[in-house]
């Protein structure tokens, strides 16, 4: 099984600032990573495929970037709704989602 | 619009079973491979299980093989995920997520989940 471990499990920024979020492989991946936000009651919303693609309609302050087993995601300046749960996942060997990092109003 | 739409969740006892059921509307089902996440209450996203377009390869969790069976029916555009022999650690929200037209691949969709809870 491939384990995923986010960084920092909790970040405290102000509306405005750059946030940068870790996700890192216990093995390769390749580049099948994705990032997804969560915010309370709701589904997950796909943020990032395959590392470093936006999916529809996201704005272009999210990027992701990384390959192999390193990988980031950054929110280039952080909109009040930005503030949420992100998850990696991968699918290089079937699923696994990292444990997420609350992005949280500092 | 693609739509995913759960149904299904309650409150059942330990050692019980529960049949969930995704409807799914705006795309081509029988096209794309589906599969089942979880998340228990507080706590991260689980995989649970995936099955491919037309049934042929299917997957589960560890946590979850020999007692969960994940199951489509491409004429009814639906997706469904047979729970038995439950345990409180199943308690959680499902849902049911949109794989790729080729292989399993990112998982673009998703329902809005339904709500299992375990508990005599």
């Amino acid at each position: 099984e491939i384990v995923l471990t986010q960084s920092p499990a909790t970040l405290s920024l102000s509306p405005g600032e750059r946030a940068t979020l870790s996700c890192r492989a216990s093995q390769s991946v390749s580049s099948y990573l994705a990032w997804y936000q969560q915010k309370p009651g709701q589904a997950p919303r796909l943020l990032i495929y395959d590392a470093s693609n936006r999916a529809t309609g996201i704005p272009a302050r999210f990027s992701g970037s990384g390959s192999g087993t390193d990988f980031t995601l950054t929110i280039s300046s952080l909109e009040p709704e930005d503030f949420a749960v992100y998850y990696c996942q991968q699918r290089s060997n079937l699923y696994t989602f990292g444990q997420g990092t609350k992005l949280e109003i500092k | 619009e693609v739509q995913l739409v759960e149904s299904g969740g309650g409150l059942v006892k330990p050692g019980g079973s529960l049949r969930l059921s995704c409807a799914a509307s705006g795309f081509t089902f029988s096209s794309y491979s589906m599969n089942w996440v979880r998340q228990a209450p507080g706590k991260g996203l689980e995989w649970v299980s995936s099955i491919s377009s037309s049934s042929s390869y299917i997957y589960y969790a560890d946590s979850v093989k020999g007692r969960f069976t994940i199951s489509r029916d491409n004429a009814k555009n639906s997706l469904y995920l047979q729970m038995n022999s439950l345990r409180a650690e199943d308690t959680a929200v499902y849902y049911c997520a949109r794989g790729a037209a080729a292989g399993f691949g990112t998982l673009h969709y998703w329902g809005q989940g339904t709500l299992v809870t375990v508990s005599s």
